[in-house]
């Protein structure tokens, strides 16, 4: 079955310390987002990638970073200048920017915890 | 820019009543709107979109949502609420200018009672 997969579900992570959330898709979508959600909070948007090689970022870029160097993969990482990194990320897909026609696909989820 | 307005953080109704989540939104022609839930610690499943035609969309898990213009709203509807509805619910318009992302409200929580 075609899908979004989000791995680890779970994470948890020391201060001071850098960490790789993974997004893989098998729906051929060219656009990939990522999420953070908090409570009360809604989506907020970290960055999205339109095509190979190109990603924008979002609202809330600062802290964070990306690569696309396959249209099946968008991994976002942490980084230790992200002052508040606990929260649940969602990573997202869809045929195309910005995915009007057809809406989003979503992965079921990583829950980052920094100790 | 673009923006989306869930006025209720949450409600609480009876299993078997009716249901209502108000979405209003920010644009000046016709949007493209969408609904999703969210199940607890899950991502968010689509529940229905609209972007032309009938104003009155229907969706999964027995969900409809109806857009009006002239209150620039796109609200979700449900004859008969299941336990199971549970959820968080969002709405989502598209982003402006075009080629840009949609736009998510932050949700309602809807909790459902025996």
């Amino acid at each position: 079955d075609g899908g979004i997969t989000q791995s680890p579900k779970y994470l948890f992570r020391k201060e001071g310390q850098n960490v790789t959330l993974s997004c893989e898709q098998n729906l051929n979508h060219d656009a990939m987002y990522w999420y953070r959600q908090d409570p009360g909070q809604g989506l907020r948007l970290i960055y999205y990638s339109q095509i190979v090689n190109d990603f924008q970022k979002g609202d809330i870029a600062e802290g964070y970073s990306v690569s696309r160097e396959k249209k099946e993969s968008f991994p976002l990482t942490v980084t230790s200048a992200q002052k508040n990194p606990t929260a649940f990320y969602l990573c997202a897909s869809s045929i195309d920017l910005p995915g009007d026609h057809y809406g989003y696909t979503f992965g079921s989820g990583t829950r980052l915890t920094v100790v | 820019a673009q923006s989306v307005t869930q006025p209720d953080i949450h409600i609480t109704v009876s299993e078997g009543a009716s249901l209502e989540l108000r979405c209003n939104y920010s644009y000046g022609a016709t949007p493209y709107l969408f609904w999703y839930v969210q199940s607890p610690g899950q991502g968010l499943q689509l529940l229905l979109k609209y972007f032309s035609g009938d104003t009155l969309v229907q969706g999964i898990k027995g969900f409809e949502a109806e857009f009006k213009r002239s209150q620039s709203s796109f609200n979700l509807r449900k004859p008969s609420v299941h336990w199971s509805d549970a959820a968080e619910y969002f709405c989502a318009v598209d982003g402006v200018p075009g080629n840009t992302p949609l736009v998510f409200g932050k949700g309602t929580r809807l909790s459902v009672i025996a």
